[in-house]
């Protein structure tokens, strides 16, 4: 009972290094989501997925590019990291429709020095 | 654009203490307010409210919708040191294909 997986847990990288995120999830869900999460300023979306092979712009979605070639999985890369880029980053999912809760994966740690 | 605003930004309370977690919101084209509980990790979710005047409880916490004045309360009566968490509120709004736009939590402390 897996729910929503994020790999990897913790990333440190250095100031124009590049990675990408892994999100999973299990519950066929059609609707994915990445958010940022610092001090005093709650969760801010980053880019969203409203089903297999579609992505869309959040509130934040600057230095990001994002893929949903499988319905299961939404990756987040980051081309060119920046200080500004060090985060908690939470994946979500959710089953389509206009009703339902967000299930969030426990958040990826990323440090840019 | 959407905003989601929580008071108090910290709260340090004693076992058995009652606490009442704030939340109002601007949002067009609303349809409904979460209340989510974070500890360590991942959100987890607490309540959804769509309509205004209809309390949602579990437990010792529960959570009613002000639509007219466009905000949410969150009580937490008999309160314990497991209730320490940080405490989100986010908005859904009709078009928004399930995205939420959150507050920036309020951290409750809870001492024994």
């Amino acid at each position: 009972n897996a729910g929503v997986t994020q790999t990897p847990k913790f990333r440190v990288l250095k100031t124009g290094q590049s990675m990408t995120l892994l999100c999973a999830q299990d519950m066929n869900h059609e609707y994915m989501y990445w958010y940022r999460q610092d001090p005093g300023m709650g969760l801010r979306l980053i880019h969203y997925s409203v089903g297999e092979g579609t992505t869309a712009k959040g509130e934040v979605p600057d230095g990001y590019n994002v893929s949903r070639l499988k319905k299961q999985n939404f990756l987040l890369g980051l081309e060119s990291a920046a200080p500004s880029q060090t985060s908690v980053y939470f994946c979500a999912s959710k089953a389509g429709g206009a009703t339902g809760e967000l299930f969030f994966g426990e958040g990826s740690r990323l440090t840019v020095l | 654009e959407d905003k989601v605003v929580q008071s108090p930004l910290s709260l340090v309370v004693h076992e058995g203490d009652t606490v009442t977690l704030n939340c109002s919101y601007e949002v067009t084209n609303f349809r409904s307010l979460l209340w989510y509980k974070q500890e360590k990790k991942a959100p987890t979710f607490l309540f959804m409210l769509t309509s205004s005047g209809i309390e949602k409880k579990s437990g010792r916490l529960s959570s009613i919708l002000d639509k007219k004045e466009l905000f949410s309360i969150l009580n937490i009566t008999a309160t314990q040191t497991g209730d320490s968490a940080v405490y989100l509120c986010a908005t859904k709004a009709g078009t928004s294909y399930g995205k939420l736009t959150f507050g920036q939590g309020t951290i409750l402390t809870v001492h024994p």
